[in-house]
């Protein structure tokens, strides 16, 4: 069974159009991840919640936002969607307890710019 | 600065082969290093992890060695399959921090 689960799988959007993409879990991880792929590049993590707290990593541009309104879920919201943000976006969850448990990723949403 | 660089970049084999897929790391301090496979349209799904003290670990017929004194990983795949064509991807952690450090990986195609 599914335990990140992410919704759309593919999301079609118009240039600055915005567009939320959804992210769940049932493993009741504490940290979940927001990852920006384009094709053959290794994942580019665009910010991350650690249980309530937001960090945002310091390239990720103002065009993304995040919310995470409980532990289960996650969203990530592109306010103005250019050209360049069509990508794959990839959530995952972990849990930071230092049993080296490796990240569960979902299947991801492809988005594309119309 | 958390670096992994993986070799080589892509990969054909003939099903039945065996193959070896680099990762060079400078992460520190270490803490741990993962590889993990990822199918085209899909997310990564963890193959191995292994810590400081671990040299390998096997999971079926994949095997993933680890040099912590030169920063060196392998991952082994015995007698390919169809189904291996996937990108794998290395990725290193270091102690005190849950955000790891990804490589670009390695895009294997595996022909019949």
């Amino acid at each position: 069974d599914a335990m990140v689960i992410q919704n759309p799988r593919y999301q079609v959007t118009q240039f600055g159009k915005p567009v939320t993409l959804s992210c769940s879990q049932t493993l009741n991880h504490n940290v979940m991840y927001w990852y920006q792929q384009k094709s053959s590049q290794a994942p580019k993590l665009l910010f991350h919640y650690y249980d309530k707290d937001f960090n945002n990593e310091a390239d990720t541009p103002d065009n993304f936002q995040s919310r995470r309104p409980n532990t289960s879920f996650c969203f990530l919201d592109i306010r103005s969607p250019g050209l360049g943000d069509a990508a794959m976006y990839l959530c995952a969850t972990s849990r930071d307890d230092g049993s080296n448990q490796p990240q569960h990723f979902g299947d991801g949403t492809r988005l594309s710019i119309l | 600065k958390n670096q992994v660089e993986q070799s080589p970049q892509s990969l054909i084999i003939l099903e039945g082969k065996n193959c070896t897929l680099q990762c060079n790391y400078t992460v520190s301090p270490f803490s741990n290093l993962r590889w993990y496979k990822q199918d085209t349209g899909r997310g990564p799904v963890s193959l191995t992890i292994m810590t400081f003290s671990e040299n390998t670990k096997s999971n079926g017929r994949y095997t993933a060695t680890l040099d912590a004194d030169t920063k060196q990983s392998s991952l082994h795949i015995t007698a390919s399959q169809l189904s291996d064509s996937a990108s794998y991807i290395c990725v290193a952690s270091s102690g005190g921090s849950y955000i790891p450090t990804f490589g670009r990986g390695t895009s294997l195609i595996v022909h019949p």
